[in-house]
Parts: structure tokens; C-alpha cells; sequence
């Protein structure tokens, strides 16, 4: 069972927006502004899409962007298009004994 | 820009030892990069398996880390993973991924491997 608590799958239509939530506990998520979202389209390595909590890796496109409320990390998909059908992973660093944990993954579909 | 590769058998015997490489190019494995492993099981989410700096420090998931142990060749500019007694829950594409020292999120990844355990 993971650690961090994704939804299973999230839909919209081209040109959305939607939201993936990711809750984890107070010493994790809660305690570090460290979330990092990967997208992971089939049989393909993951790809860091944002880190620390909201910064964007360069080539990343601005319409993924990040934030956090209290436990739960968010990773909204504005102006939703057909390239963004694909697995979504949050990751946390949970301190010096776990360090990484995933979510079990948001599968998201386009419309 | 870092480019990971790995490799290694493909099918492993239950009980058996499961090792795989990751061969790194575009900077040397001595550079401030963490060099991680991490796995995921046919159809499931991902999992951390552990990482290593090549000064010799290194972190294990508790979970895994009676099992595992991950090395580092400098004269290859490679690191390894080994597991060992490997069962049926162990089959999993298992991926080489990096992290610049200091960050604590996985920038590059290895296209992974597919190890399936069987008899």
C-alpha cells in the first residue's frame, strides 16, 4: 500500500483543465515541500514533469504546473490535449530511514 | 546530458540472484549525481529500490534492503544492482535513474529493463 494516496483515474475533454491529487502524512508531504510528478506514457520510462513542489524541468510544458496544501500535493493539467493521456506518479522524500515513496498512480484520459 | 542504459538477464530463477547494470554517459558517474534504482511490476505503480553516490554513500528502501545491494565502477562509468532470493513478486521493469545532489526528485531515466522470475 503506498504511502502517498492518488486517485486511479481522472478524465476531461480537450482544452480543460483538471487536478491530480496526492495526500500523504505530516512528516511526509506535509513536513517537506519536496513532491516531484512524473508522467509515464505505455511501455516508456517515467518523465519528470515538476519538482519541488512546483518548479518545471526545461521543455516541460507550462501547462503542467504544481502546488500543496497541507498533506495533499496537486498537479493541475490546464488546456488538457491528447498527448497528456498517460499515467501521472507523485514521489516524496520521506526523510533519512524511507526517503522515496510513490503514489500508485492517476491514470489520466482525454475525452 | 545524462543518458542511462540497462541490461541484464531477462529471466531469473526463483531463489536466484537478479543483477542488472546501468552503463551512464554524458557525465561521469564521479559528477554529483545520486544513481538510483527503481522498479515496477507488470501493470503497477512504481517502486524505490535505492541509490549510491559514488563517494560510497548509499540508501536502501527498509523494505528491500536485506536483499539488495548496488555497487559502482568508476572504470566503467556503471553502477549495479543485485538482489537476491528472488521470488515471482520481484518480476518488474527495473529502471536506472539519476538525481543531482542536494535535489531530491529523479531527472533522468533509463529506458528500464524487464526482469521476469521464473522457473
Amino acid at each position: 500500500q503506498s504511502a502517498l494516496t492518488q486517485p486511479a483515474s481522472v478524465s476531461g475533454s480537450p482544452g480543460q483543465s483538471i487536478t491530480i491529487s496526492c495526500t500523504g502524512t505530516s512528516s511526509g508531504v506535509g513536513s517537506y515541500n519536496l513532491v516531484s510528478w512524473y508522467q509515464q506514457h505505455p511501455g516508456k520510462a517515467p518523465k519528470l514533469m515538476i519538482y519541488e513542489g512546483g518548479k518545471r524541468p526545461s521543455g516541460v510544458s507550462n501547462r503542467f504546473s504544481g502546488s500543496k496544501s497541507g498533506n495533499t500535493a496537486s498537479l493541475t493539467i490546464s488546456g488538457l490535449q491528447a498527448e497528456d493521456e498517460a499515467d501521472y506518479y507523485c514521489c516524496s522524500y520521506a526523510g533519512s530511514s524511507t526517503f522515496y515513496v510513490f503514489g500508485a498512480g492517476t491514470t489520466v484520459t482525454v475525452l | 546530458q545524462v543518458q542511462l542504459q540497462e541490461s541484464g538477464p531477462g529471466v531469473v530463477k526463483p531463489s536466484g540472484t537478479l543483477s542488472l547494470t546501468c552503463v551512464v554517459s554524458g557525465v561521469s558517474i564521479s559528477s554529483s549525481n545520486w544513481w538510483s534504482w527503481v522498479r515496477q511490476p507488470p501493470g503497477k505503480g512504481l517502486e524505490w529500490i535505492g541509490e549510491i553516490y559514488h563517494s560510497g554513500g548509499i540508501n536502501y528502501n527498509p523494505s528491500l534492503k536485506s536483499r539488495v545491494t548496488i555497487s559502482v565502477d568508476k572504470s566503467k562509468n556503471q553502477c549495479s544492482l543485485k538482489m537476491t532470493s528472488v521470488t515471482a513478486a520481484d518480476t518488474a521493469v527495473y529502471y536506472c535513474a539519476s538525481i543531482i545532489s542536494g535535489m531530491v526528485h529523479f531527472d533522468s531515466w533509463g529506458q528500464g529493463t524487464l526482469v521476469t522470475v521464473s522457473p
